[in-house]
């Protein structure tokens, strides 16, 4: 069974900085790339970031709006997606999610398996 | 960026009834278009891939179809379970995006 489990989440000062974790279990975690997203109060869904597979040397893209800020990093011996958040505002606060991706018919990869999610609070 | 416009925002219906909600692209999008389901204080769950490829497990009451650069996912006999919210989202492009949603509600 495939399972995505986050943690981290927490209350932070803005200005602060907070490491977000994924660890999963059920698939061969090197074979498959990774997103995070976010889901502020009341709002809809937003992609912040992606890693891509070993295969693909791990490479990364990000949502403008957390590029310089956000860092996805991986460690494939232990399973473990990590997000790390820096200078954080107000309004980053939203609950985070990791996503497993699979990839489709013409090798485009879509959000597949989510985890339950991580809270983050940026408030003084 | 790819705008994915999603509506209506939201829809009131009976059970048993059939709805349809509707998903426009910006540009051309090809078949990279997933729908996702989300109940209150829940993660999404993931529906339908490639526009019209249901995940497993997925009741068939769930389809997605495409005309051009606008997508629907259709919802037959309504059942208490699927009233939630329901996104649709691109994959063809970075930064990957997000409609709106759309909330589903019971009358």
């Amino acid at each position: 069974e495939v399972q995505l489990v986050e943690s981290g989440g927490g209350l932070v000062q803005p200005g602060g900085s907070l490491r977000l974790s994924c660890v999963v279990s059920g698939f061969s975690f090197s074979d498959h790339y990774m997103d995070w997203v976010r889901q502020a109060p009341g709002k809809g869904l937003e992609w912040l970031g992606r890693t891509r597979n070993r295969t693909k040397s791990y490479r990364t893209e990000y949502a403008a709006s957390v590029g310089g800020r956000f860092t996805i990093s991986r460690d494939d011996s232990t399973y473990s997606l990590y997000l790390q958040m820096n200078s954080l505002k107000p309004e980053d606060t939203a609950i985070y999610y990791c996503s497993r991706a699979s990839v489709g018919s013409d090798g485009h990869f879509f959000f597949h398996y989510w985890g339950q999610g991580t809270p983050v609070t940026v408030s003084s | 960026d790819i705008q994915m416009t999603q509506s209506p925002s939201s829809l009131s219906a009976f059970v048993g009834d059939k709805v349809t909600i509707t998903c426009r692209a910006s540009q051309g999008i090809v078949n990279h278009l997933a729908w996702f389901q989300q109940k209150p204080g829940k993660a999404p769950k993931s529906l339908i891939y490639d526009v019209s490829t249901l995940h497993s497990g997925v009741p068939s009451k769930f389809s997605g179809s495409a005309s051009g650069t606008d997508f629907i996912l259709t919802i037959t006999s309504l059942q208490p379970e699927d009233f939630a919210t329901y996104y649709c989202q691109q994959y063809h492009n970075y930064p990957l995006t997000f409609g709106g949603g759309t909330k589903l509600e019971m009358k």
